[in-house]
């Protein structure tokens, strides 16, 4: 599996856009890159998948370059709700069962 | 849809008693999952099923550890003997195989050994 690296933390304000940049220099031809947040005391909740360009839904958008080496996840005027931990992940989708969770960014947001 | 099931949601238990924590994944999905989660290590894939097969065990830290799928619609995860370093936050998932990494998980199941 593509290893990724993200930011530990960042801090944003209310109404801001966040960018999250995450890296996969191995990524592999097959490989999708995924987004999830984690909220203190729940489980991860899947944000946003894509495999190149730019991929919106109505959470965020998830922009890719063309080298497929980085990515980064982009959150619409953000509230103090968002704040939580992001992780990307990336591999292949017909094996979901190697999922590797790094250590993600945790966003504050503040007011 | 109620989402993945986890019980107990809470679990304090002494060193060297049995613990097992439960899973009902969502109906339909053909895959499921065993994580862990603890500050020092992040979120680690203990093991996963696919139509009740498991697949892949190797991140099951010791023999202490065993995971069950008997039907489609419950899972278990024991440990006996527990430790106190067990004590994690324990998440199951599930998804539909092969269709994308958008895992479903459950609230998770807090378990404190002392």
């Amino acid at each position: 599996l593509a290893k990724t690296t993200q930011p530990i933390s960042m801090d944003s304000y209310e109404g801001q856009e966040v960018n999250i940049t995450c890296s996969h220099n191995n990524i592999a031809t097959n490989d999708y890159i995924t987004w999830y947040q984690q909220f203190p005391s729940q489980g991860p909740r899947f944000i946003i998948q894509g495999y190149k360009t730019k991929v919106t839904n109505e959470v965020a958008s998830l922009f890719i370059p063309a080298d497929r080496k980085s990515s980064t996840l982009s959150l619409p005027r953000v509230s103090l709700s968002d704040t939580a931990v992001y992780y990307c992940l990336v591999g292949d989708n017909t094996n979901a069962g190697k999922s590797t969770f790094g250590d993600g960014t945790t966003l504050t947001v503040k007011p | 849809d109620a989402g993945v099931i986890q019980s107990p949601r809470h679990e304090v238990t002494e060193m060297g008693q049995e613990v097992t924590l439960r899973c009902k994944p969502i109906s339909g999905h053909n895959s499921l999952f065993w994580y862990r989660q603890t500050m020092m290590r992040g979120l680690e894939l203990l093991i996963y099923f696919n139509n009740n097969v498991p697949i892949d065990d190797s991140g099951m830290p010791e023999d202490r550890f065993s995971a069950k799928m008997p039907n489609a619609s419950f899972s278990t995860l024991k440990i006996q003997p527990s430790e106190p370093r067990d004590s994690a936050v324990y998440f199951c998932a599930s998804n539909e195989q092969g269709l994308s990494y958008e895992q479903y998980f459950g609230p998770g199941t807090r378990l404190t050994v002392t």
